[in-house]
């Protein structure tokens, strides 16, 4: 199974700012992913980190919001822009292969204040 | 698009005894359905999984269970620990495997000693 990195690991920030989550994984994955994590809730799939194309929102994401990037295989950022207190979650990177399962990183908690 | 509904929302039971939580899914297309369990506090951990390929699949204590025509899958927990008690989610694919997941709302199960 790939070994997925994120960080920071937690985060408190001030409204209007921005906030930049990197997520790397050890090894060449075929497919990234980023969730969103609200207190108690399940996981919300937010886009599909493309490698060297714009990433596939879901619906109610929007890049202005949610600006993704994936440079190469194993590592992409999501960053969350002009935060309000309503973003405030815990942000989830995953990595899947081909036919091989999902696995996930630690996650970012992140508090908007 | 895809959407997952999962039951019960908590499920309370005995050391010893069996757990069993139910979802369903919308789209026809899903056809890799995996199970998480997440600890408090920690990122979702892959538990079991299921392809479309396959009825039922076990691993120990776990089972999995998936009705691709009425399209429905189900965890089966035995001898139930006190180690089990988590939040379980049940997920989708929204097409093939290695694509991104779509998560029921979870299953609080408590295991009492």
């Amino acid at each position: 199974s790939a070994v997925i990195s994120q960080k920071p690991s937690r985060d408190i920030c001030q409204r209007g700012t921005s906030l930049t989550i990197q997520c790397q994984v050890d090894s060449q994955v075929t497919m990234m992913f980023w969730y969103r994590q609200q207190p108690g809730q399940s996981l919300t799939l937010i886009a599909t980190a493309n490698q060297g194309s714009e990433a596939t929102y879901e619906s109610g994401f929007v890049i202005d919001k949610f600006p993704i990037s994936r440079p190469n295989l194993t590592f992409s950022t999501l960053t969350v822009s002009n935060m309000s207190p309503e973003d405030s979650s815990i942000y989830l990177c995953s990595a899947a292969g081909g036919y091989t399962e999902a696995f996930f990183g630690q996650g970012t908690r992140l508090t908007v204040v | 698009g895809e959407n997952v509904e999962q039951h019960p929302s908590t499920l309370s039971v005995q050391e010893g005894d069996s757990a069993v939580i139910k979802c369903t899914y919308s789209d026809s297309a899903s056809n890799y359905f995996p199970w998480y369990k997440q600890e408090l506090g920690k990122r979702p951990q892959l538990i079991i999984d299921i392809r479309s390929n396959v009825g039922e699949k076990k691993d120990q204590r776990i089972a999995v269970t998936l009705n691709k025509t009425a399209k429905h899958f189900s965890l089966h927990i035995t001898e139930t620990q006190p180690e089990d008690s988590a939040v379980y989610f049940c997920a989708a694919s929204k097409g093939q495997a290695g694509t991104a997941l779509i998560f029921g709302k979870g299953t609080t199960l408590s295991v009492s000693s």
